[in-house]
């Protein structure tokens, strides 16, 4: 199974929008509505931001919201704010009963 | 709230196995999966395997399977994630992740596992 591919980065100033791609295939991305996105902060565990594509987690900032059309999801965080910066990482349930994430993004406040 | 308590690091030489524990507090142990992922220094997050902690049953990565193996104790509120003949390349932090949905939504602390002769 390879990993899902994600920009290596993205960078935005605060207020400003940043959108983040995860394409997969047909038999993991395109496959389910099973995708979620993490954040990732250095020397922490990730956090589930959203799960089912677009779905927030209790405490999740509406800032941050999900789509996907066809085998590509996406990550939109509206409003940067320097707390924002981190590592984002889709992953997806595959046709395989397995799990296969995405390549990470390094996301910039600049 | 949900707690996800991991064991301790371990170092290991190549060749060796190691196991890692699991607790879980905070809600039913047996409603939820329980998801291993792994993420080497600097790298992306890996997905290993997960077990069905009602029914006991499990599926593994291709990468891993035959070297990597997932059990749960219902009475301890505990799975376990057991990695044999191991290498360099499996230098990382060990993750155990709550499932359901389709998604991972309460993590472990990590557990640094070191390879290293």
């Amino acid at each position: 199974q390879s990993a899902l591919t994600q920009p290596p980065s993205a960078s935005g100033s605060p207020g400003q929008s940043v959108t983040i791609s995860c394409t997969g295939t047909s038999s993991d991305v395109g496959a389910y509505n099973y995708v979620s996105w993490y954040q990732q902060h250095p020397g922490e565990a990730p956090k589930l931001m959203i799960y089912e594509v677009s779905k927030r987690p209790s405490g999740v900032p509406d800032r941050f919201s999900g789509s996907k059309s066809g085998n590509t999801a996406s990550l939109t965080v509206s409003g940067l704010l320097a707390e924002d910066e981190a590592d984002y990482y889709c992953s997806s349930y595959t046709v395989s009963s397995t799990y296969v994430f995405g390549t990470g993004t390094k996301v910039t406040v600049l | 709230q949900v707690q996800l308590l991991q064991s301790g690091a371990e170092v290991k030489k190549p060749g060796a196995s190691v196991r890692i524990s699991c607790t879980a507090s905070g809600y039913s142990f047996t409603t939820y999966a329980l998801h291993w992922v792994r993420q080497a220094p600097g790298q992306r997050l890996e997905w290993m395997g997960w077990i069905n902690a009602a029914s006991g049953n499990r599926q593994y990565s291709q990468k891993l399977q035959g070297r990597v193996s997932i059990t749960g104790d219902t009475s301890a509120s505990t799975a376990y994630m057991d990695l044999s003949s191991l290498r360099s390349e499996d230098t990382a932090v060990y993750y155990c992740a709550r499932g359901g949905s389709g998604t991972m939504g309460d993590w472990g602390q990590g557990t640094l596992v070191s390879v290293s002769s």
